[in-house]
């Protein structure tokens, strides 16, 4: 049972390049999230998904895009990256009912420099 | 609306003394609250929950929390930390029908020998 896998753990781009951070997790949640965190600011939410088959906007949607390609992953792209989006970019997943209620579980991170 | 705010950014203190984060929320309505934490270079864990009754908390490692609804404050407590504990925590909140987790802005820990 790995729980909640990034891929990959560390990246540089520069600017205009694109790429995927890949996300999977194994505990059969339904909603899945992408956050970034940056120093001082906590974690903000780009994207969630509720449900398979379904994508919401977060607090900093601008410059990403997401797919929920089925119930296990959940993928974030950057189509033109910018330096203001480096970051340490988080995946989480949570089953949203339940006793686990509210509670979500996060991967180790993909480390994202943009020069 | 709900918002976090966690009142300080770092709290530096010696191994064996004891420490509280402080954490105080902004809502309209009932919410559930968590305290995670962030070990470095790790992603973030549940270190516990508040959802209903009673207001004291417990976690794992042998933190607490309470809720005080009048002061609309979860403060997180341990009694006497130890080096493994220098972590980043963050105080976060989730209106009970659903809805997203909004965090503090997170409190860095650092337990000196």
């Amino acid at each position: 049972n790995a729980g909640v896998t990034q891929t990959p753990k560390f990246q540089v781009l520069k600017t205009g390049q694109s790429m995927t951070l890949q996300c999977a997790q194994d505990m059969n949640h339904n909603s899945m999230y992408w956050y970034r965190q940056d120093p001082g600011m906590g974690l903000r939410l780009i994207y969630y998904s509720a449900s398979e088959g379904t994508t919401d906007k977060g607090e900093v949607p601008n410059g990403y895009n997401v797919s929920r390609l089925n119930k296990r992953e959940f993928s974030l792209r950057l189509e033109s990256a910018a330096p203001s989006q480096t970051s340490v970019y988080f995946c989480a997943s949570s089953s949203g009912s339940g006793r686990r209620i509210g509670e979500q579980y996060f991967g180790p991170g993909t480390r994202l420099t943009v020069t | 609306a709900q918002s976090v705010t966690q009142l300080d950014s770092q709290v530096p203190v010696f191994e064996e003394a004891p420490v509280e984060l402080r954490c105080n929320y902004s809502s309209s309505v009932s919410v559930y609250l968590f305290w995670y934490v962030q070990y470095p270079n790790q992603g973030l864990q549940l270190l516990l929950k508040y959802l209903s009754g009673s207001t004291l908390v417990k976690g794992i490692n042998g933190f607490e929390a309470e809720f005080n609804k009048s002061q609309t404050s979860f403060h997180l407590r341990k009694p006497s930390v130890h080096i493994s504990d220098t972590a980043e925590y963050f105080c976060a909140v989730r209106p009970p029908q659903g809805g997203k987790l909004i965090f503090g802005q997170g409190t860095e820990l650092s337990v000196k020998p």
